[in-house]
């Protein structure tokens, strides 16, 4: 079975500062991935996703993600976070086989102080 | 944009008492829909998967008796969890797509107490 791991499981930054979160994935075959984000309250958002394609993914509010297929990973970034970012984070693959299901990694908290 | 509705949002009940949790697809019909759990300051937790029309498959470690799954139409999928004790106290989201299309939409979640 796949499984996804979310290597910091909380990350406090200041405004201004630049973001890179990491998720490394187990599958070797071909993969869809995916960053989620919950705001505090809130059900999970998608931020972008990964199908195929340009390994550079540009996502909402400024989040981009890199696919790199040979270090299994699919790391977050974002040059500059704002307040507003603090949320918690989760990268997700669906199964290799075609059941759809996604798994998530273990989620990271992000703090973000003014 | 596709939008998912998921009720009740917070739920308190007895221990030995069963709860039903509502996850309506609002304007598009979902022939997959997923149940997860998320334990506090955890990951979510995949329960179940459930098609339309057909019996709902549950993770490994999952009991189905336990968590009674029905997906009677494309626009809604109930999760009971019967008989809760306490430490089914916990958050619970539903996620719904169209199979093949891998575009998934997540309800506002659950928080049920079992007191």
């Amino acid at each position: 079975a796949q499984s996804v791991s979310q290597h910091n499981h909380h990350v406090i930054l200041s405004e201004a500062a630049s973001l890179e979160l990491g998720c490394n994935y187990s599958y070797g075959g071909t993969v869809n991935l995916f960053w989620y984000v919950q705001y505090p309250g809130q059900h999970l958002q998608l931020l972008l996703k990964y199908f195929s394609g340009d390994p550079l993914v540009k996502g909402i509010k400024g989040f981009e993600a890199e696919f790199i297929k040979s270090k299994f990973s699919f790391n977050l970034r974002k040059p500059s976070v704002q307040w507003s970012d603090t949320a918690e984070y989760f990268c997700a693959v669906i199964e290799g086989s075609n059941t759809g299901k996604l798994i998530f990694g273990q989620g990271t908290t992000l703090q973000v102080k003014p | 944009g596709a939008v998912v509705s998921q009720h009740p949002s917070r739920v308190i009940c007895k221990s030995g008492t069963s709860v039903k949790i509502e996850c309506r697809s609002l304007d598009f019909q979902a022939t997959t829909m997923f149940w997860y759990r998320q334990f506090p300051k955890q990951s979510l937790m995949l329960m179940a998967t459930s098609n339309e029309g057909s019996k709902a498959t549950y993770e490994q470690g999952v009991e189905k008796d336990k968590f009674l799954i029905n997906h009677a139409s494309l626009t809604l999928s109930t999760l009971t969890v019967t008989s809760a004790h306490p430490e089914d106290s916990s958050f619970y989201i539903c996620s719904a797509t169209i199979t093949g299309i891998y575009g998934y939409t997540f309800g506002s979640g659950t928080r049920l107490t079992v007191v």
